[in-house]
């Protein structure tokens, strides 16, 4: 299993340009999340989803949208990125009904 | 809102040594993580506790979960340079593993 892998893992765009943060896991996991990770801070939850066609919002998921359409992947699309969307994203799947989650390697991400 | 605090944020601290990182949180919750953080890397689960009074250790890492209190510890003992690393504590509150993250304890040890 090559467990939770993401792509790209650094990015630079500039202010307005789109992009999407590719996740995916081989493990079957249902429950699938993306945090951001800030200097100074911990990880935030952006959104979350605990089945393929199921997503919700986390705690900071304004400018940021998701959509989960296989159990595998679970996309983060950055719609017109700003500066404040600098960070380091980590993307976490998890199993139902179980207490652990697994993290992704990261993407830093830089918008000039 | 649930609120997660760690302290201290930053320690420094000589091989050999012990210490001890605290975790309070807001509400309550039934699960406790701790995560490792190398520099630039992903984090690494160290412990989960799910109920009052647990107790995890390895290695030089103990950690604990008082409930009543909405404390945990992440006990070090004998520091090593190795143990250098950010610590994180989260908790899940809606058993949704939404978790909510403290902001990180940097613990640097020195020789």
């Amino acid at each position: 299993n090559a467990g939770v892998t993401q792509t790209p893992k650094f990015q630079v765009l500039k202010t307005g340009q789109s992009m999407t943060l590719q996740c995916a896991q081989d493990m079957n996991h249902e429950y699938m999340s993306w945090y951001r990770q800030d200097p100074g801070m911990g990880l935030r939850l952006i959104h979350y989803s605990v089945g393929a066609g199921i997503t919700d919002q986390g705690e900071v998921p304004n400018g940021y949208n998701v959509s989960r359409s296989t159990t595998e992947d679970f996309p983060l699309r950055l719609l017109s990125a700003a500066p404040s969307q600098t960070s380091v994203y980590f993307c976490a799947s998890s199993p139902p009904h179980t207490i652990e989650q697994f993290f992704g390697p990261g993407t830093r991400l830089t918008v000039l | 809102e649930l609120k997660v605090e760690q302290n201290p944020l930053f320690l420094s601290m000589q091989e050999g040594k012990n210490y001890t990182i605290y975790c309070n949180y807001s509400t309550t919750s039934d699960r406790l993580y701790w995560y490792r953080q190398d520099p630039g890397k992903s984090l690494e689960s160290l412990f989960v506790l799910l109920s009052n009074g647990a107790v995890k250790q390895e290695g030089r890492l103990m950690a604990s979960l008082d409930t009543k209190a909405r404390l945990s510890t992440l006990h070090i003992t004998a520091a090593v340079h190795d143990l250098s690393a950010t610590y994180f504590c989260a908790v899940d509150a809606q058993g949704a593993q939404k978790l909510v993250f403290g902001q990180g304890t940097r613990l640097t040890i020195n020789p």
